[in-house]
Formats: C-alpha cells, sequence, structure tokens
C-alpha cells in the first residue's frame, strides 16, 4: 500500500490480559519501525526490523513485549500480561534505506487502554 | 535521559507573522535532524529535514537552521496560516547510532486568524 496501515485503531484490554496491534508497512520499505507514545508526547523507540529481521530492538523492554515481522503477514508488536503503564498509543512506522537518512513514514497509530 | 529537548511545550502566533521552534540536542554524534507535524488523532507526518553538512534546509514556507556549535535546530514558518496549528516534533539521529531516531517530547502551535 502507498501509507503504513495499523490496526486496530483502539484497543482495550484488561490489567493482565494479551494486547497484540498489527502494521502493514508501504510497499517496498524494507524498514518497519514501533514507538510507544506515553504523556508528554514522547516517543520511546521500541523495536526495528529490516525485513523479517531485528535490526536493532534496544527498546524493547525484556519482559512481556515481543514483535515480529514475518513475510507476506503484516508486522505485529504483542504485549502479554499488559500493565496499566502500557497504556499509550503504538506508533509503527517504515522507510526504505537501512542508513540514518531518510524519513520515517508513520502509521496513525494504535491507542492501547489498559484498564 | 532525553537527548532531543523541545524546551517550549506550546506557542501561539498570529496568523502571517513568523512561527519559530526550537530544539536542542545533546549527542555530538547526531548527523541528521527532521522535523514532524502531528495532528490529533494522527500519525507524525514528516516536514522537512537537514543534514549535518548543512546549515540551512528551505521548502517553500519552511526553513530548517542547524546551529552544531550550539547543538541547536529550529524551525521558522513564514507566514504562518491557521492550518500549521498542530504539533511539531524534532528528531534527530547518528549514522553510528544506526537507523533509530530520537524524537523531541513536542511543541504545539497555535495559529490564532
Amino acid at each position: 500500500g502507498e501509507e503504513v496501515a495499523q490496526t486496530p485503531k483502539h484497543l482495550v484490554r484488561g490489567e493482565g490480559q494479551k494486547a497484540k496491534l498489527y502494521c502493514a508497512p508501504i510497499k517496498g520499505h524494507s524498514y518497519v519501525f514501533w514507538y510507544q507514545q506515553v504523556l508528554k508526547n514522547e516517543f520511546k523507540f521500541l523495536i526495528s526490523f529490516q525485513n523479517e529481521n531485528v535490526f536493532d530492538e534496544t527498546g524493547m523492554p525484556k519482559e512481556r513485549f515481543s514483535a515480529k515481522c514475518l513475510p507476506n503477514s503484516p508486522c505485529s508488536l504483542e504485549i502479554q500480561a499488559t500493565k496499566l503503564e502500557d497504556s499509550a498509543v503504538y506508533f509503527c512506522a517504515s522507510k526504505t534505506v537501512g542508513t540514518n537518512t531518510g524519513e520515517l513514514f508513520f502509521g496513525e497509530g494504535s491507542r492501547l487502554t489498559v484498564l | 535521559d532525553q537527548q532531543v529537548k523541545q524546551n517550549s511545550p506550546s506557542l501561539s502566533v498570529q496568523e502571517g507573522r513568523i512561527s519559530i521552534l526550537n530544539c536542542d540536542y545533546t549527542n555530538s554524534m547526531f548527523d541528521y535532524f527532521l522535523w514532524y507535524k502531528k495532528y490529533p488523532a494522527e500519525g507524525p507526518t514528516f516536514l522537512i529535514s537537514i543534514s549535518s553538512i548543512k546549515d540551512k534546509n528551505e521548502d517553500g514556507r519552511f526553513t530548517v537552521f542547524l546551529n552544531k556549535s550550539a547543538k541547536h535546530l529550529s524551525l521558522h514558518i513564514v507566514p504562518s496560516q491557521p492550518g500549521d496549528s498542530a504539533v511539531y516534533f524534532c528528531a534527530a539521529s547518528a549514522k553510528v547510532a544506526g537507523n533509530q531516531f530520537y524524537f523531541g517530547t513536542g511543541t504545539s502551535l497555535t495559529v490564532i486568524p
């Protein structure tokens, strides 16, 4: 597609439940990023992929969070046993090149609310 | 540890005047900088970028200035229009740090008609 498509737009989970978010990058973009936006507008980097391979996972919490980008499927970000502090907007972004230049194209985000 | 900082959470400007949004960074390895614009309930959209080999980049009403010695960049919007009202984020990346982008916390711009 010509834009980054994220689903669902909104997700509500009870504490301890699983949450799974999906992202289809722009066609032809090899790099996919996940960011978490919490209070005060701060964007926290979580993980990036080059095609189906993890490129940089330095921002991923060690527990409960996992992500995949499998061939011919949307990328996914999964949170096991959600906690209140996981409430945030999760943005997916994609880009064509692996260098640090070039812009990121963002999806509209998935708002996760943990009650 | 916030490596990219936008110290003004909000800014109000009269339509037709200049809007100046500021951004400071701490990592001297950053060599590529971008500005994004974000409307509520939407993802950020790219506005303009600048490489560290330049000190100015212009695109229509938008100009980004980079002062490497001060580790400071600014976005100028001239003339400001009501449709420019949004949250503006600056972002930075470093070649040595792979392709991760570091974002500031945003400045909410309101252009008053």
